[in-house]
């Protein structure tokens, strides 16, 4: 069963710093990753999608790197906002006969303080 | 986001009773998906559909059953329900009409928060 660790579980950083975000898993053999932020009270919001054959992925302040042969992501936050106060989530897709199954880290809690 | 829909957003119920929640999409998504979230465990899968009456069980199917009778509908029904199904549930949905779209971003809905007191 693929095992997904987040590092570090909660992180309380001043606005303007540039963050970065670990995920791990034990299982190599994935299709992709996908990077979520979730909003107290609320669902999901998908961030950046890196597929397996990819090295990185950008979305304006964000970008994911991923190095699936040591079964590790990272997510850098340029420039963090109080608007960035969320849990990240990273989450491998499995590959063979799961369906594109999505397998869940615990998540890191951000806090951006002005 | 991705027209998802569920229902209710909140939910309080007796042991033993029957509940189900529900899941609408507007945009034809083949795949579709239940997920628990708790406390310490993070989100976890119960059911998956991967097309009209085509489902399959997650990693906590237990107690859960699942029904997709029309592609924008997919239901999950709790028998009879237990306070370990205190949770917060999910849809999501993987974007796409094609076999192969289990592979494209997933997105959630804003989740039922179902109390079983």
């Amino acid at each position: 069963k693929q095992e997904v660790t987040q590092i570090p579980a909660a992180l309380s950083v001043p606005e303007g710093e540039n963050l970065v975000l670990n995920c791990s898993f034990t299982d190599s053999a994935i299709y992709n990753l996908q990077w979520f932020r979730q909003d107290p009270g609320k669902g999901l919001t998908s961030l950046l999608l890196i597929q397996s054959s990819q090295r990185e992925q950008t979305s304006g302040r964000l970008n994911a790197s991923l190095d699936k042969s040591s079964g590790r992501s990272t997510l850098y936050i340029a420039a963090s906002q109080p608007g960035d106060s969320a849990t990240y989530l990273c989450a491998p897709r499995g590959g063979g006969s799961t369906l594109g199954r999505l397998y869940f880290g615990r998540g890191t809690q951000l806090t951006v303080w002005p | 986001d991705a027209g998802i829909t569920q229902s209710p957003r909140h939910k309080v119920t007796e042991t033993g009773t029957p509940v189900t929640l529900r899941c609408h999409q507007t945009e034809n998504h083949r795949y579709m998906y239940w997920y628990r979230q708790d406390p310490g465990h993070g989100l976890r899968l119960i059911h998956y559909s991967y097309g009209v009456k085509d489902t399959d069980k997650g990693e906590v199917s237990d107690g859960y059953s699942v029904s997709r009778s029309k592609t924008e509908d997919f239901l999950l029904t709790l028998e009879s329900a237990t306070s370990s199904q205190t949770s917060v549930y999910f849809c999501a949905i993987s974007v796409g009409q094609g076999e192969s779209s289990y592979n494209s971003p997933l997105h959630f809905g804003n989740g039922t928060r179902l109390t079983v007191t």
